[in-house]
């Protein structure tokens, strides 16, 4: 079956612009996540949603940073006024119910560079 | 909160010989331990993970690992090490959470298979 897609698989912006990245998880997984990997590093955890709600965004940066999941499926990764330090690889994952023994599944992620 | 620490950014061994990546944990409550690895211009795939069941845990591709909690240790291994295997490799903690259950990663090591 078809595993989480993610559209861009690249997306060069300048700095000050808005972008959108978008994750297709899993058919039938309720939970999703926002992770981001700068390079050398592992992902860090940015937003977690079970169904149509952000359960748990503890891990935006800022404000500038927001996500939605309007259907509970697709969701969506947005950057406002973006800046230098925003370049980084954004993943996506989904779990089929979000509990801590399940397998998160990963995306081939989103290259965003900010010039 | 929980923490992972991998020991050794890089690993690189020879091919047939013994592969060991080392991870710690940290967490005040029993964890979901899990390892990752990440191919180049790939997203992350699942090679095992633990969940309070048995403590030592088989994988894909002949890895497997041991949880040890006098240690708070969760080490990858696999007998013979194979070309194929050069990758990036990330140990990850999770705990169940009412409001889902993210993954801590730690900062991955680099494993080189030499001829």
């Amino acid at each position: 079956g078809a595993g989480v897609s993610q559209t861009p698989s690249n997306k060069v912006t300048e700095k000050g612009k808005y972008v959108e990245l978008r994750c297709d998880p899993i058919s039938g997984h309720t939970a999703l996540y926002w992770y981001r990997q700068s390079l050398g590093q592992g992902p860090e955890f940015l937003i977690y949603f079970q169904g149509t709600g952000a359960a748990d965004d503890s891990g935006l940066p800022n404000d500038r940073f927001f996500a939605v999941r309007p259907e509970g499926s697709v969701s969506t990764l947005k950057i406002q006024r973006t800046e230098r330090g925003d370049s980084a690889m954004y993943l996506c994952a989904s779990s089929i119910a979000g509990y801590g023994t399940d397998t998160q599944y990963f995306g081939p992620g989103t290259r965003l560079t900010v010039l | 909160a929980q923490s992972v620490t991998q020991l050794g950014s890089h690993v690189s061994v020879s091919e047939g010989a013994l592969v060991l990546l080392r991870c710690n944990y940290s967490s005040s409550v029993p964890p979901y331990l899990f390892w990752y690895v990440q191919y180049p211009n790939q997203g992350l795939q699942l090679l095992l993970k633990y969940t309070s069941a048995a403590t030592l845990v088989k994988g894909i591709n002949g890895f497997e690992a041991e949880f040890k909690k006098s240690e708070t240790s969760f080490h990858l291994t696999k007998p013979s090490a194979h070309m194929s295997d050069a990758a990036e490799y990330f140990c990850a903690v999770s705990l169940f959470q009412t409001s889902g259950s993210r993954l801590t990663f730690g900062e991955g090591t680099q494993l080189t298979v030499n001829p």
